[in-house]
């Protein structure tokens, strides 16, 4: 298996514009998490789905702020409008089996994201 | 809520030096935790993984240790490389909340 898979790598914007990060998780993987990595506050997470359902998205920092997951194989987070305080490397994970069944999770290379 | 500390945030060590990185989690009601190494510009990978159950895993020249009772784990570095140096960070499962991060200690390893 290729691993997560996320896309774009990088990704720099203007303030104000629409910005989506797609991730593909590990084919089987039943659990998907998003992450916010920054210098100041290390890694948190913004929202986890598991069977594509979102489970808990209290760490989405504001109405901004959206995730979907459509099918098993793919998800979207979606920054609109995108600020300059936005700007940070966002990851994808994912694992095998739901919140009862704590497994390893599996990361992807993440999107460094520039609000300009 | 849980809570992970990671100490201490870089350390330096010359090469062949074992070392031991500490982790340390406030709710001991945890379902597994996890260690990861991440390089510099890139994503995070998967060392060990300790189930709740466990006391310890073993991969190659690591080992991770965890102590529920105390809150506290630690990851074994035997003969530690140069090519280890990378941030180490650990994270724990508890609740129904999923991988709460430490900060992450940043280790270099000195030739």
């Amino acid at each position: 298996d290729a691993g997560v898979i996320q896309s774009p790598r990088h990704e720099v914007t203007e303030m104000g514009q629409e910005v989506t990060l797609r991730c593909k998780p590990i084919s089987g993987h039943n659990s998907l998490f998003w992450y916010r990595q920054t210098m100041m506050r290390g890694l948190e997470l913004l929202i986890y789905f598991n069977n594509n359902v979102p489970i808990d998205d209290s760490g989405m920092p504001e109405d901004r702020f959206s995730a979907k997951m459509p099918n098993a194989s793919f998800s979207t987070l979606k920054i609109q409008p995108s600020e300059p305080r936005d700007s940070a490397v966002y990851f994808c994970a994912s694992s095998l089996g739901g919140v009862s069944i704590k497994s390893e999770a599996f990361f992807g290379q993440g999107t460094r994201l520039t609000v300009v | 809520k849980q809570e992970v500390t990671q100490i201490p945030a870089a350390l330096s060590v010359p090469e062949g030096e074992n070392l031991v990185l500490n982790c340390s989690f406030t709710d001991s009601a945890i379902y597994n935790l996890q260690w990861f190494r991440q390089d510099p510009g890139k994503g995070l990978t998967s060392l060990l993984l300790i189930q709740s159950s466990q006391r310890e895993q073993t991969s190659g020249r690591l080992n991770a240790s965890l102590d529920k009772s105390s809150g506290r784990s630690t990851l074994y570095i035997a003969a530690s490389q140069p090519g280890d140096s990378a941030t180490y960070l650990c994270a724990s499962y508890s609740g129904n909340t999923p991988l709460v991060f430490g900060k992450g200690t940043r280790l270099s390893v000195i030739a």
